[in-house]
């Protein structure tokens, strides 16, 4: 079974802080995925990559940078929280060999910022 | 650009009860259409989905086919239970070039059922 884990299920920080948000996959697959769950909008693509060290801007990428040093793992980072980063952020993965494949998710952080 | 729109939730159901979610969409070339669910405390997971027009995803009993005349995708299920108790999440993506596979998705329908 493919499994995407994230680092926390909840989080809460404080305006200004920097934050990371850590997402791991075990199942080699090159293409990695942040995006941030809103009631009412759906779920919305902040950054993705397609390889180690390659990133490229989702819809909303303001405020939000990514890190990807290895091939397994995938970093959101929030520079300086706000307020309206409160959400609830998935990391998902999905593998180059065929067109349609699925994405795979992790379980999600609930992160609040005050 | 992409896009797709669920129909308004919330969607409160019996036990037993006929179930559609409508799904449409917006998109260049030939997507490939999901409908993902996320239970409750949980990330999402793949339901079902069609890669080309006129197939039907079927799964755990939902079914959904890919209408290209009406850019339609509506989840159906004959008789829902209260496990099915989630909010559901309509989704495209363009294969191929440089999508890498991204998934536009819809606003979410969250279904309740009650015994």
């Amino acid at each position: 079974d493919v499994k995407v884990t994230q680092s926390s299920r909840y989080l809460v920080k404080r305006t200004g802080e920097k934050v990371f948000l850590e997402c791991v996959q075990d199942m080699d697959h090159e293409n990695m995925f942040w995006y941030r769950q809103d009631p009412g909008l759906g779920l919305r693509l902040i950054y993705f990559s397609y390889d180690v060290k390659m990133k490229e801007k989702g819809d909303i990428p303001e405020g939000y940078s990514v890190s990807r040093e290895k091939k397994e793992r995938f970093s959101l980072i929030l520079e300086s929280a706000s307020t309206n980063q409160t959400s609830m952020y998935l990391c998902a993965s999905r593998p180059n060999e065929g067109s349609y494949n699925e994405q795979f998710f992790g379980p999600g952080t609930r992160l609040t910022v005050l | 650009g992409n896009s797709v729109t669920q129909m308004e939730g919330p969607v409160t159901l019996s036990e037993e009860a006929f179930l559609t979610i409508n799904c449409t969409y917006t998109a260049t070339g030939y997507p490939s259409l999901f409908w993902y669910v996320q239970y409750p405390g949980e990330g999402l997971q793949l339901l079902l989905k069609a890669t080309k027009a006129d197939d039907k995803g079927s799964n755990k009993g939902f079914e959904a086919t890919y209408r290209k005349e009406t850019t339609s995708f509506h989840l159906e299920k004959g008789s829902v239970q209260v496990s099915d108790s989630a909010v559901y999440f309509c989704a495209l993506m363009n294969a191929g070039g440089t999508s890498y596979g991204k998934l536009t998705f819809g606003q979410g329908t969250i279904l309740t059922v009650h015994p």
